[in-house]
């Protein structure tokens, strides 16, 4: 089946630190690359789509200048969590999709960031 | 808008029971549906999927039916696991959405031996 790999699995770092989470799709072009974020015992929250090679479409109260998103190509997107702070720490998932609609996402298995 | 509502947990079965997580949904047109797992500490596993009105999606012991007539898309599963305790997620996406999903709020399995 499709795969999606997500890197780093863990970070812990200082506040201030700037944080890249990279998704990759191993098997398939991914067309659209989703982000979330989730909260402890939480669903999950749409962050922003980004479509390769176009700027990503963040959801209402995300803020764009702190979570940078890059779709540089069909099988990577990047999301850079800049000057970090605690309120921060989440669990981050990135998921992809091929071209065809109705097609199902295929999820990374997270990021884990704690800021200290 | 569309959206997607499950019934809230935890839920807490003993091996070999028989297990239902309810799932109920608003939508336009004709969506797709989904269930996908999360164990803990990962990411969501698609589980099963249905494309239209009366198709079950089946794996790994698990069925759900797409009933349009009663929006609904309940999982099953007549015998449960330890390995299945996990947090599973109902969810649809619409064909002019670009696979964007729409997710219920998640229903945590808790099954003991």
């Amino acid at each position: 089946g499709a795969v999606v790999s997500q890197h780093p699995s863990r970070v812990i770092c200082k506040s201030g630190t700037s944080v890249k989470i990279e998704c990759r799709s191993l098997d398939f072009q991914a067309t659209t690359m989703f982000w979330y974020r989730q909260f402890p015992k939480q669903s999950l929250m749409l962050m922003a789509t980004s479509n390769e090679g176009s700027k990503a479409t963040y959801e209402q109260g995300v803020e764009k200048d702190k979570f940078l998103i890059n779709h540089a190509s069909l099988t990577l997107s990047t999301l850079t969590v800049t000057s970090a702070h605690p309120e921060d720490s989440s669990f981050y998932i990135c998921s992809a999709a091929g071209q065809l609609s109705n097609q199902p996402q295929h999820f990374g298995d997270g990021t884990r960031l704690s800021i200290l | 808008g569309d959206s997607v509502t499950q019934m809230e947990g935890p839920v807490t079965l003993s091996e070999e029971a028989f297990l239902t997580i309810n799932c109920t949904y608003t939508a336009t047109g004709y969506p797709s549906l989904f269930w996908y797992v999360q164990y803990p500490g990962e990411g969501l596993q698609l589980l099963l999927k249905a494309t239209k009105a009366d198709d079950k999606g089946s794996n790994k012991g698990f069925e759900a039916t797409y009933r349009k007539e009663t929006t609904s898309f309940h999982l099953e599963k007549g015998s449960v696991q330890v390995s299945d305790s996990a947090v599973y997620f109902c969810a649809l996406t619409q064909g002019d959405a670009g696979n964007m999903l729409t997710f219920g709020g998640g229903t945590r399995l808790m099954v003991k031996p």
